[in-house]
């Protein structure tokens, strides 16, 4: 399966504690988003790298948030201090160079529950 | 303000009907792209279609059928003869020419019964 992975599938954690999502894009992409998607709505932009620059943050993206992509591969996505504002599902997609070249593939995501 | 709007929160249709998804979206940029995308019960998002702002000429792609009116700001999506496996929440989506990030609309889910 050469598609985007997440991993895991699913966590839930206590508020307060911190969380850790990672996500390995299609090998030959230089792009890499995250996206938030909460019940009922569509997703919404927090991030996206190309190889392993952030390039640009949205406002959603909290102090608490926080996110790599160390080699320009795979990219992780830790959220501190978890709030039950928090639970959604955290989708990442990724894309070849220039974005209008390609659209975005995404993963399964990961869904988050904070009790 | 919101960029994509979709009305239409739920429709429910027997297979084989067709069903007509609305989009409307809101931008001030004359180079502009509409998205469609469909996430099954997996979750996973699966791209439909993309289409720029200077095509306006409508697509089929099998039983699926897209309509651009830029008079209009409209996107539809028709699914022709839809099938029990065509049930799903679908999204319409924008991106501008500054932004290298798409603006979905909150999703239109479909239901389609045997």
């Amino acid at each position: 399966d050469t598609g985007v992975s997440q991993d895991p599938r699913h966590k839930i954690t206590k508020r307060g504690q911190n969380v850790t999502f990672r996500c390995d894009p299609i090998s030959e992409h230089n792009r890499l988003y995250w996206y938030r998607q909460t019940l009922g709505q569509g997703p919404e932009f927090l991030t996206y790298f190309q190889n392993e620059a952030q390039l640009e943050k949205s406002r959603l993206l909290s102090d608490r948030f926080s996110a790599e992509r160390p080699k320009g591969s795979f990219s992780t996505l830790e959220i501190q201090r978890t709030e039950q504002g928090d639970s959604a599902m955290y989708l990442c997609a990724s894309s070849i160079a220039g974005f209008r070249d390609s659209p975005l593939h995404f993963g399964n995501g990961t869904r988050l529950t904070v009790t | 303000a919101q960029k994509v709007t979709q009305a239409q929160t739920e429709i429910s249709v027997v297979e084989k009907e067709d069903v007509t998804l609305d989009c409307v979206y809101e931008t001030r940029d004359t180079t502009y792209y509409l998205f469609w995308y469909k996430q099954p019960p997996s979750g996973e998002l699966v791209f439909l279609i993309r289409r720029n702002s200077f095509d306006e000429q409508n697509e089929i792609s099998g039983r699926y059928s897209w309509n651009f009116q830029k008079s209009t700001s409209s996107f539809n999506f028709t699914i022709t003869a839809s099938q029990v496996v065509d049930s799903a929440v679908y999204f319409c989506a924008l991106s501008e020419e500054s932004a290298y990030k798409l603006s979905f609309g909150a999703g239109t889910t479909v239901t389609v019964r045997a």
